[in-house]
């Protein structure tokens, strides 16, 4: 069965930092990509970062171009998301999610998600 | 700036039919942009149902359908039961490795 875990969230400042991290199982990680997707209290889900199989290719919405970093280790099966800067826009359940069996295909297997919660 | 438009709600009856659909802003929608639809309930992650435009994810039933409707991407539940009232939004592949969710629908059975 095909499980993803996110772990790291939690209560920051104003234009500090957090490491998200997604451990999974079930399947082979180095085989696909992977993508962090958020939601705000009361929106919608918005696509954040998406990374490629081995890690050669990273995207970010611009919205958070420039503060956030995605990367994978795949010898330990687990994806990160590096968030800086952090703003009060920035806050919300962060999901990872499997990427399909190409990455344009979209996320398929979802984690629970983890909270992020930005405030002085 | 890629705005996907999706109808905020929608309500069915049960055993009813409902499509829901998925649009561009500026342009067209076709299968070149593989349409992915995603179902979520309050309070819980997103469960994939839809991707490629008409591919149904694993464990999907087959009330559930996708296809390209003129110029939009949509979403059709034919025999709509109680346990599909939920929210359910599209999302667009816009090419250099970027996705835009849509706007999203709420859908009741009622």
């Amino acid at each position: 069965e095909v499980q993803l875990l996110e772990s790291g969230g939690g209560l920051v400042q104003p234009g500090g930092s957090l490491r998200l991290s997604c451990t999974v199982s079930g399947f082979t990680f180095s085989s696909h990509g992977m993508n962090w997707v958020r939601q705000a209290p009361g929106k919608g889900p918005e696509w954040v970062s998406g990374i490629s199989n081995s890690g050669g290719g990273t995207y970010y919405a611009d919205s958070v171009k420039g503060r956030f970093t995605i990367s994978r280790d795949n010898s330990k099966n687990t994806l990160y998301l590096q968030m800086n800067s952090l703003r009060a826009e920035d806050a919300a359940v962060y999901y990872c999610a499997q990427s399909g069996y190409h990455y344009y295909y979209g996320m398929d297997v979802w984690g629970p998600g983890t909270t992020v919660t930005v405030s002085s | 700036q890629t705005v996907v438009t999706q109808e905020p709600s929608f309500s069915v009856s049960p055993g009813g039919t409902v499509t829901l659909t998925c649009g561009l802003s500026s342009g067209s929608v076709s299968t070149t942009y593989y349409p992915s639809w995603y179902q979520q309930t309050p309070g819980q992650a997103p469960r994939t149902l839809m991707y490629n435009t008409d591919t149904r994810s694993s464990g999907v039933p087959d009330r559930f359908s996708g296809s390209i409707l003129g110029n939009k991407a949509a979403l059709t539940i034919t025999g709509a039961q109680a346990d599909d009232e939920s929210d359910y939004y599209c999302v667009l592949y816009v090419g250099s490795g970027i996705f835009v969710f849509g706007t999203g629908t709420k859908v009741t059975v009622l």
